[in-house]
């Protein structure tokens, strides 16, 4: 069925140090993979995303990678900052369609 | 307006009532998109349209839920006879365009700050 496994939900981490977040998916076909950013009381907000046809991508501290032959695909940050505590999301397109389906969700919490 | 925009921000409705969720999508989007998020959850699809047409509903709990975007543009969520497990926030996004092979620029979603609803 049409599945994006999140983990781990919760990540905590001192701050300047890096995080990862990994994600999986179940459909070959799926390509395309954003990763969303969700604060407190907002709405979810794209931060990076990647095509089937690129297998890493980077923006200053956030980098995207993506390994089709296994289905799964993370999101590293770097040097991470307080502003960094927020709820992440990786996300895929279902198929070639342009339905795309969350993850559960990974809360981060960056320790001063 | 600039982004994509929903109302009412808040809903609150006795249970068995009817109610209607609006979404106006960033002008020229083509593809319009429906999820429920519940609290520290990530959000759950229900349905999407491309112009008008309703590309996928396959997300909707059950026939209580229905969907429309008759002229390509606005939308509307509606549930029928509100049930308290309902009780959720509403979401809608919206995106450029069909998505291609090789760009990624019109499948990026942008979400609505959403409508809270609340069945008593």
């Amino acid at each position: 069925g049409e599945n994006v496994e999140q983990h781990p939900s919760t990540l905590s981490v001192q701050e300047g140090d890096s995080a990862v977040i990994k994600c999986t998916y179940s459909d070959s076909a799926s390509n395309y993979f954003p990763w969303y950013k969700q604060e407190l009381g907002k709405r979810p907000q794209l931060i990076i995303d990647i095509r089937s046809n690129v297998g890493e991508k980077k923006d200053q501290r956030i980098a995207v990678t993506l390994n089709k032959t296994a289905k799964h695909f993370s999101l590293h940050i770097t040097e991470t900052q307080p502003e960094d505590s927020a709820v992440y999301f990786c996300a895929a397109s279902i198929g070639r369609a342009s339905k795309i389906i969350f993850g559960s969700g990974t809360r981060l919490s960056i320790r001063p | 307006g600039a982004g994509v925009s929903q109302s009412p921000r808040y809903k609150v409705t006795k249970r068995g009532q009817d109610v209607a969720l609006r979404c106006d999508p960033i002008s020229g989007h083509v593809s319009l998109y429906w999820y429920r998020q519940a609290l520290g959850q990530g959000p759950e699809f229900l349905t999407y349209f491309n112009y008008e047409a309703q590309q996928d509903k396959s997300g909707l709990p059950n026939d209580r839920f229905s969907a429309e975007r008759p002229e390509g543009s606005i939308s509307t969520l509606t549930i029928q006879r509100t049930e308290q497990r309902d009780s959720a926030m509403y979401r809608c996004a919206s995106s450029s365009g069909v998505g291609q092979e090789t760009d990624a620029t019109n499948e990026k979603l942008f979400f609505g700050s959403g409508t809270q609803l609340s069945v008593l």
